[in-house]
């Protein structure tokens, strides 16, 4: 069990451009959830995955945002025209039932949009 | 909707000095709360749980109590280290239908410790 990880860890990116960030969660974890951050703030709900079933999305998940699961296994966030606002870092969680859906959160990507 | 209020921070103690960092919540059901913490450079890691009223969670010396009266779910630790620098957050999830399974967290803003040997 290597833990849920993050791809990029960083990303600096000029407004307008698209971004994309993956997460690979836990192994058999069935669930996914994408959380945003701001500085001094909590993390904020996105979205969530169950299997490759998108099942909830937050209304801060605006169309410019999307992300998927394909399969089931990695997921990826894509945004797309980047606004400075969307500078925060993106923290990406998987849980099980077996373990009542208690999450495991990886590392994180920052983006800075400049 | 679901929210949760903890303390401004951030918080300076000297090492061994008592921590208490408060946490209040508003749902419409009966939700589980949680402490997470995230050291520097880590990322969040759950801390303790509770997933009902008067329930005590504890984990590494903190503890905390789910205070349905009150809405509250505090966190202590009676002798704080220099290792426990971090930031602190609280948060509730609405129990899925038919048990204790959990959905989506909501947070507090976080609360900054710091630890001076």
């Amino acid at each position: 069990d290597t833990g849920v990880s993050q791809n990029p860890r960083h990303k600096i990116t000029k407004r307008g451009q698209n971004v994309t960030f993956r997460c690979d969660p836990i192994s058999e974890h069935n669930r996914l959830y994408w959380y945003r951050q701001t500085l001094g703030q909590g993390p904020e709900f996105l979205t969530y995955f169950q299997n490759e079933a998108q099942l909830e999305k937050s209304r801060l998940l605006s169309d410019r945002f999307s992300a998927e699961r394909p399969k089931g296994s990695f997921s990826t966030l894509e945004i797309q025209r980047t606004e400075q606002g969307d500078s925060a870092m993106y923290l990406c969680a998987s849980s099980s039932r077996r373990s009542d859906n208690e999450q495991f959160f990886g590392p994180g990507t920052r983006l800075t949009v400049l | 909707g679901d929210s949760v209020t903890q303390m401004e921070g951030p918080v300076t103690l000297s090492e061994e000095a008592f921590l208490t960092i408060n946490c209040t919540y508003t749902a419409t059901g009966y939700p589980s709360l949680f402490w997470y913490v995230q050291y520097p450079g880590e990322g969040l890691q759950l801390l303790l749980k509770a997933t009902k009223a008067d329930d005590k969670g504890s984990n590494k010396g903190f503890e905390a109590t789910y205070r349905k009266e009150t809405t509250s779910f505090h966190l202590e630790k009676g002798s704080v280290q220099v290792s426990d620098s971090a930031v602190y957050f609280c948060a509730l999830s609405d129990p899925e239908a038919g048990g204790t399974s959990y959905g989506k967290l909501t947070f507090g803003q976080g609360t900054i410790l710091t630890v001076h040997p």
